[in-house]
């Protein structure tokens, strides 16, 4: 079964402007992970926020996780076209066991 | 960087015929892999979670005795899809975790696409 919801399905906007992406879970977590995805490609890891952690940097990303709401958001500031993919946010359980979220298309045009 | 990668990258078989998928983690051994299938526009499902030596453990709804999962060494899982049917047609995609913290990155393979006719 899937995590949980991501929000929006799909966000269209243009280069340079910033790129929010929400993401909510329903079981407890051990962390949250957000990784992305190019058509007809794997996964490529982005960055991990762990049960503890409330915000992360990582270059122009920045992630928040709110165990409250069972809801974390990914920002990608200055996007730019090469940004365009899938992005999905993971759930980390026991044994490192991820379930994924429905995941956001984000596309990016010059 | 960690690198998985997987073969084939692509599989057309007939229907009824077994396919096998290799995992490998290359340039470390991985202590779990995973592995995943997604349909079209959609997210990743976990099919299983395999440790080397033991049997791999099977989520909700996936017929292990249909998707075989076998992992002889730290470095490699294979998933062979046995009579394999149109329905089986979708993208399948291993990970591989290094320890046990319980906060690893999975490192994902770029995926095989099996189409069945």
């Amino acid at each position: 079964s899937q995590q949980g919801e991501e929000d929006p399905q799909a966000l269209s906007i243009q280069e340079g402007e910033n790129a929010t992406m929400n993401c909510s879970y329903k079981t407890s977590i051990n962390n949250l992970q957000w990784y992305r995805q190019n058509s007809g490609r794997g996964l490529v890891h982005l960055i991990l926020i762990r049960s503890n952690e409330r915000e992360k940097h990582s270059g122009r990303l920045r992630v928040t996780l709110d165990t409250s709401k069972k809801s974390s958001s990914l920002l990608i500031t200055a996007s730019r076209a090469a940004d365009t993919a899938s992005y999905f946010c993971g759930g980390g359980g026991g044994g490192n066991k991820l379930t994924f979220g429905t995941g956001t298309q984000l596309k990016v045009e010059l | 960087g960690a690198v998985v990668s997987q073969h084939p990258s692509r599989v057309i078989c007939k229907s009824g015929t077994s396919v096998k998928i290799e995992c490998r983690s290359l340039d470390f051994q991985a202590t779990t892999m995973f592995w995943y299938r997604q349909f079209p526009k959609q997210s990743l499902m976990l099919m299983a979670t395999s440790n080397e030596g033991s049997k791999a453990t099977y989520e909700q709804g996936v017929e292990k005795d249909k998707f075989l999962i076998n992992h002889a060494s730290l470095t490699l899982s294979t998933l062979t899809v046995t009579s394999a049917h149109p329905e089986d047609s979708s993208f399948y995609i291993c990970s591989a975790t290094q320890g046990n913290s319980g906060h690893n990155e999975q490192f994902f393979g770029p995926g095989t696409r099996l189409t069945v006719l």
